[in-house]
């Protein structure tokens, strides 16, 4: 069946890295994506990475697809207080679009 | 300029009424999801329309029932609330055709029922 699932807390100091990880069952998924959600809001695109790639770095974020483990990380770099949120790993399954959320990681960047 | 809007943002009602919420979008896109997250955040897929057809329909309590009357909405009405429906829902859109099919997300709906 389908299942994604994150680590559901990290705290880390503001300007060090932060990795936050995935595992997901479906290896038939087309894209997976990384989600942010601030408190009181809807979810907002962070990035995205297609199937046939090993990593993906957009800015200050970088994602790492390993296929043969079905592992997926967000590493956000030079993280800041803004970035305090909780971030979600989705697959993509099926024809109509269909996301597969995890758990949610709740990131905590404290001074 | 809101691309997908949901009306009301907060609901709070008594077990066993009937309530709508209702989702918007102005981006042009052609279908359409309800998501329903808990308390703990879980978030879980609940129904999706394309072009005003039913696609996507999980196991969802039959008091829940979608409705779209065209592209652009797609509401949502619950009847006999119950105390496990409390949760926030949102709405999101996709294009049918896009590079990476992006969901946008609506700014969601905390319901309360009491």
């Amino acid at each position: 069946g389908e299942d994604v699932e994150q680590s559901l807390f990290l705290s880390v100091r503001e300007g060090d890295s932060s990795v936050i990880n995935c595992t997901y069952t479906d290896s038939s998924s087309t894209y997976l994506y990384w989600y942010k959600q601030e408190p009181g809001a809807g979810l907002q695109l962070l990035t995205y990475i297609f199937s046939n790639m090993d990593m993906k770095q957009d800015q200050r974020l970088t994602v790492l697809l390993n296929k043969k483990d079905k592992h997926l990380s967000l590493r956000i770099a030079d993280t800041q207080t803004g970035d305090s949120a909780i971030y979600f790993c989705a697959e993509r399954e099926g024809g109509y679009n269909k996301l597969i959320f995890g758990a949610g990681t709740r990131l905590a960047v404290h001074p | 300029d809101t691309a997908v809007s949901q009306t009301p943002k907060y609901l709070v009602t008594q077990m066993g009424n009937d309530k709508s919420i209702k989702c918007e979008q102005n981006l042009g896109h052609d279908t359409m999801y309800w998501y329903k997250q808990d308390s703990k955040k879980f978030l879980k897929i609940m129904f999706s329309y394309n072009n005003k057809e039913l696609i996507i329909n999980e196991t969802v309590p039959n008091r829940f029932s979608p409705k779209s009357p065209d592209k652009a909405h797609l509401n949502l009405h619950i009847n006999s609330l119950e105390l496990g429906d409390s949760a926030v829902y949102f709405c999101a859109s996709v294009p049918t055709s896009g590079s990476n099919n992006e969901q946008f997300f609506g700014p969601g709906t905390r319901l309360t029922v009491l």
